[in-house]
């Protein structure tokens, strides 16, 4: 089976550091993608990881450790409209199919 | 300049029709893909085609009927409509070079009364 965990829900304040934690068990791995969606609007592709490690991005980067079946997602110098659902996904064996997480909705307040 | 479009919007209908919900993209990609979005906004992955040939078929009820004309379009037909049918369905296209990241369509909201 296929199983991503992600927190449901995390706040933090316009400015500040967050991490957004993602767990993962799947049938196959070559690849984890991580997706922002704002509400009503369709998911947009914020960055990938195949290799451990660390990329960064600007104000984001992604972290992966295959061995641990772990990523994170970090936001640095938040700003309000990172208001967003985050969404972790695994892409697994074939083709190019995407197992999504739940998503984690953060609220950035001033 | 859209990316990836979807028609319509928004579709309000009622149990037990037949509807269609059409997806277009100008990037060139080889690959499209159908995606439904609960109410608990979980995204799942029902349909992929690669160069107009069926790739990734989910267990998805069999009212459900993907078709790509060419590789720009996919189109998604969906017979006998149940309330449970209701739902955002993203179409998504993504290109043959790595990491072959998908870009998603506005998405289509589906209500079934």
């Amino acid at each position: 089976g296929q199983n991503i965990d992600q927190p449901t829900e995390m706040t933090a304040t316009e400015g500040a550091i967050v991490q957004i934690n993602c767990t993962y068990q799947t049938s196959g791995f070559n690849g984890l993608f991580w997706y922002q969606q704002h509400a009503g609007e369709a998911p947009t592709f914020l960055s990938y990881n195949v290799l451990d490690g660390l990329e960064e991005k600007g104000r984001f980067s992604s972290f992966l450790s295959r061995s641990k079946g772990y990523s994170y997602l970090l936001l640095k110098e938040l700003q309000m409209k990172d208001s967003a659902s985050y969404l972790c996904a695994v892409r697994v064996e074939y083709g190019n199919k995407l197992v999504f997480g739940a998503g984690t909705i953060l609220r950035v307040k001033s | 300049d859209t990316a990836v479009s979807q028609t319509p919007k928004y579709l309000v209908t009622q149990m037990g029709n037949d509807k269609s919900i059409k997806c277009e993209q100008n990037l060139g990609h080889d690959t499209m893909y159908w995606y439904k979005q609960d109410s608990k906004k979980f995204l799942k992955i029902m349909f992929s085609y690669n160069n107009k040939e069926l790739i990734i078929n989910e267990t998805v009820p069999n009212r459900f009927s993907p078709k790509s004309p060419d590789k720009a379009h996919l189109n998604l037909h969906i017979n006998s409509l149940e309330l449970g049918d209701s739902a955002v369905y993203f179409c998504a296209s993504s290109g043959d070079r790595g990491p072959y990241e998908q870009y998603f369509g506005p998405g289509t909201r589906l209500t079934v009364t």
